[in-house]
């Protein structure tokens, strides 16, 4: 899966502060995703898109924002609403051709500082 | 929504044993069923997915089998060596052409292979 690039690989946040976890793909993919995984548990979806300039809110968005400005870029923000931020981010995108596997990114670790 | 239910949590054999992880679906809609594996702080990587038009599906040591009545579907491993330790995540969708076809994911199952 070496066609989605997320950045940076580690990430530390302050109180109060935004932050943009980059997700870049270069499969020609038109739907993109992101999810917040802890540990021990599952992945559990925050946004996604199928084209450009729409996406749609996963099962726990509240805290995050995204932006679909160009078909290659899924970036999140993590607001200063998400009270409890530390996880592992994880980006993902596919062909919207029927039932095609959704393919990962590296992830990015988030903590606070 | 999809709800996918997974287990067991955690599961240890021996080298060469089987190892078999169950999950369970709720929406009789879901018709795409993938599988990833994780190895410790690295990215899931599709390792067998099946469609629901077919019951079953191998790959060398790795079969998935479906039953769509039931609503529940299967991972096997057979042969299992101690490069098979990961977690593994099974996960349902309702797939169509042109669409973002969320996936649901399990909570995952860690397998560990002993010597």
């Amino acid at each position: 899966d070496g066609g989605i690039t997320q950045s940076p690989k580690y990430l530390f946040r302050k109180e109060g502060q935004n932050v943009t976890l980059s997700c870049e793909q270069n499969l020609n993919h038109d739907a993109m995703y992101w999810y917040r995984q802890d540990p021990g548990q599952g992945l559990r979806l925050i946004y996604y898109s199928q084209i450009v300039n729409d996406f749609q809110k996963g099962d726990i968005a509240e805290g995050y924002s995204v932006s679909r400005e160009k078909k290659e870029s899924f970036p999140l923000t993590v607001t200063s609403a998400q009270k409890n931020p530390t996880a592992f981010y994880l980006c993902a995108s596919r062909r919207t051709v029927s039932n095609q596997p959704q393919h990962f990114g590296d992830g990015t670790r988030l903590s606070i500082l | 929504g999809e709800n996918v239910e997974q287990h067991p949590s955690t599961l240890s054999v021996q080298e060469g044993d089987s190892a078999v992880i169950k999950c369970t679906y709720s929406d009789s809609a879901s018709n795409y069923f993938p599988w990833y594996k994780q190895e410790l702080g690295k990215r899931p990587q599709l390792i067998i997915d099946i469609r629901s038009n077919v019951g079953e599906k191998k790959d060398q040591r790795i079969a998935v089998t479906l039953n769509k009545t039931a609503k529940h579907f299967s991972l096997h491993i057979t042969e299992t060596q101690p490069e098979d330790s990961a977690v593994y995540f099974c996960a349902a969708s309702i797939g169509g052409t042109g669409t973002a076809s969320k996936l649901t994911f399990g909570t995952g199952t860690r397998l560990q292979v002993t010597l």
